[in-house]
């Protein structure tokens, strides 16, 4: 079985300071984990993917994220928001390996304040 | 390259209707995945089609079905239409991994209005 939990509903942060979106999962194998951004009534976009490979991910728009085995976390994290950083975001996990079904936290609506 | 593309972009139906909603994968992708997203939630997985074939299914009724085309394009079916099917449909494709964990490229979206 496998779960994701993004912990926060809302992250509001200011313009150029840093951003924190945090994501903690379950699963029973070696996890694949991904950060998707759906901005307003458009699909979602691959920010990042981790895939037992190097545990910090650099992905799009300067976004990374570092998996911790130890922790189960997968935060994602941006040194200086940007106006146009504002959308929802999704840490998904799947399995890496045999059958799967990628599961989708309940999202993270971040704010960018000027 | 064109990415995924959805048709329609938004559909309105009655209680008791049945809809369906394509997808055309990306260019040299096989896989297809369907997602509902209801309003304030994240994509729920409904099912995965690879070579014509469903490979995956979430936790989705059987009113809920879908096909894959030998040029890999899908179709989602849904009869006996609900209230509670009102949401966003999501298709996503991908290239076919054995080992899993493969990225998918997600399209516009489907928004279904069920009165």
């Amino acid at each position: 079985a496998q779960s994701v939990t993004q912990l926060d509903s809302h992250v509001s942060v200011s313009e150029g300071t840093p951003v924190l979106l945090r994501c903690n999962y379950s699963s029973s194998y070696s996890p694949s984990l991904f950060w998707y951004v759906q901005h307003p009534n458009k699909g979602l976009q691959l920010l990042l993917k981790y895939t037992s490979a190097a545990t910090l991910v650099k992905g799009i728009n300067g976004f990374e994220a570092e998996f911790k085995k130890s922790e189960t976390s997968f935060h994602l994290t941006k040194p200086s928001a940007h106006m146009s950083d504002a959308a929802e975001y999704f840490c998904v996990v799947s399995l890496s390996g045999g059958s799967y079904i990628p599961t989708f936290g309940r999202g993270t609506s971040l704010i960018v304040h000027p | 390259d064109a990415g995924v593309t959805q048709s329609p972009t938004h559909l309105i139906k009655t209680r008791g209707q049945q809809v369906t909603l394509r997808c055309s994968p990306k260019s040299g992708h096989d896989t297809v995945s369907w997602y509902q997203q209801a309003l304030g939630q994240g994509p729920q997985f409904i099912f995965q089609y690879y070579e014509e074939e469903e490979r995956q299914r979430g936790n989705f009724p059987d009113r809920f079905s879908g096909h894959q085309f030998p040029n890999y394009s899908s179709e989602l079916n849904v009869n006996a239409l609900l209230l509670g099917d009102s949401a966003l449909y999501l298709c996503a494709s991908s290239l076919v991994s054995l080992a899993g964990g493969e990225t998918q490229y997600f399209g516009p979206g489907t928004r279904l209005l069920v009165l």
